[in-house]
C-alpha cells in the first residue's frame, strides 16, 4: 500500500458526461500528479499541484481540469466524455525538497470506462 | 519531450532465469524510477535512482546519467515478478514514462 487513496476504483458513464476522480495523497507529500494511462496512448502525465497551485501541465486536454484543495487532496474533473477518455486514471505524490525531485508514489488508479 | 526507450519490449522467461531490462533516455534528467505494473493494474516503485547503483533483494538497478541509460536487474526470477516494467523520468516539472517491458515469468 503505497499510502495514496483514489476513489472510485471503477466508474462507468455515458459520452457527453462529467465525473470527477478524487486522491488523497500521503501524509506529509504536498505534490499531487494525474496520469492517464490508455492501451494505445501508453502512461502519459496530464497535471502536477503543489501545496495548491497548479506546477506544471502536460498533455491535458482542455475538457479535464484539476484543483488541490487546502487539506491537500486533489480532484481531476472530466467533461463532455468521449469513448477515447476510456482509460486508468493514476494519482501519485511525493515531497519536493529544494528543487530536487523525489520519489512518487501511485495510487491504486481509478478505471473510467466511457459507453 | 524527452524520448524514453525501453528493450526489450516482450520478454518471457523461465522462473529461475535472470533478466535485464534496459531504459535509454534522450536528454538530462533530474529523475528516474522503475516501476511494475502487476496484473491488477497496480503501479509499484521499485527504485528511484536518477543516478548510481541500487539493490533490492532479488532486484537491482543501474543508471548512467551521463551516457542516459539505466539498467533494471531481475535474478531468479518468480512467477510474481510478471508484469509490466515502466521506466520514468522526469526533467524540470515534465515526467514521462517509456512504454515499457511486458515480462512473462512461467513456471
Amino acid at each position: 500500500d503505497s499510502g495514496v487513496t483514489q476513489t472510485p476504483k471503477h466508474l462507468i458513464t455515458a459520452t457527453g458526461q462529467r465525473v470527477t476522480l478524487r486522491c488523497s495523497p500521503r501524509s506529509g507529500d504536498l505534490s499531487v500528479y494525474w496520469y492517464q494511462q490508455s492501451l494505445d496512448q501508453g502512461l502519459q502525465f496530464l497535471i502536477q499541484y503543489y501545496n495548491g497551485e497548479e506546477r506544471a501541465k502536460g498533455n491535458i486536454l482542455e475538457r479535464f481540469s484539476a484543483q488541490q484543495f487546502p487539506d491537500l487532496h486533489s480532484e481531476l474533473n472530466l467533461s463532455s466524455l468521449e469513448l477515447g477518455d476510456s482509460a486508468l486514471y493514476f494519482c501519485a505524490s511525493s515531497v519536493i525538497r529544494q528543487g530536487a525531485y523525489n520519489e512518487q508514489f501511485f495510487g491504486p488508479g481509478t478505471r473510467l470506462t466511457v459507453l | 519531450g524527452i524520448q524514453v526507450e525501453q528493450s526489450p519490449p516482450d520478454l518471457i522467461l523461465q522462473e529461475g532465469a535472470n533478466s535485464t531490462l534496459r531504459c535509454n533516455f534522450s536528454d538530462s534528467v533530474n529523475n528516474l524510477q522503475w516501476f511494475h505494473q502487476n496484473p491488477w493494474g497496480q503501479l509499484i516503485n521499485l527504485f528511484y535512482i536518477p543516478s548510481g547503483t541500487k539493490q533490492n533483494g532479488r532486484l537491482s538497478a543501474t543508471t548512467v546519467a551521463t551516457e542516459r541509460y539505466s539498467l533494471l536487474y531481475i535474478s531468479s526470477s518468480q512467477t510474481t515478478d510478471s508484469g509490466v516494467y515502466f521506466c520514468a523520468v522526469a526533467t524540470g516539472n515534465q515526467f514521462y514514462f517509456g512504454t515499457g517491458t511486458s515480462l512473462t515469468v512461467i513456471p
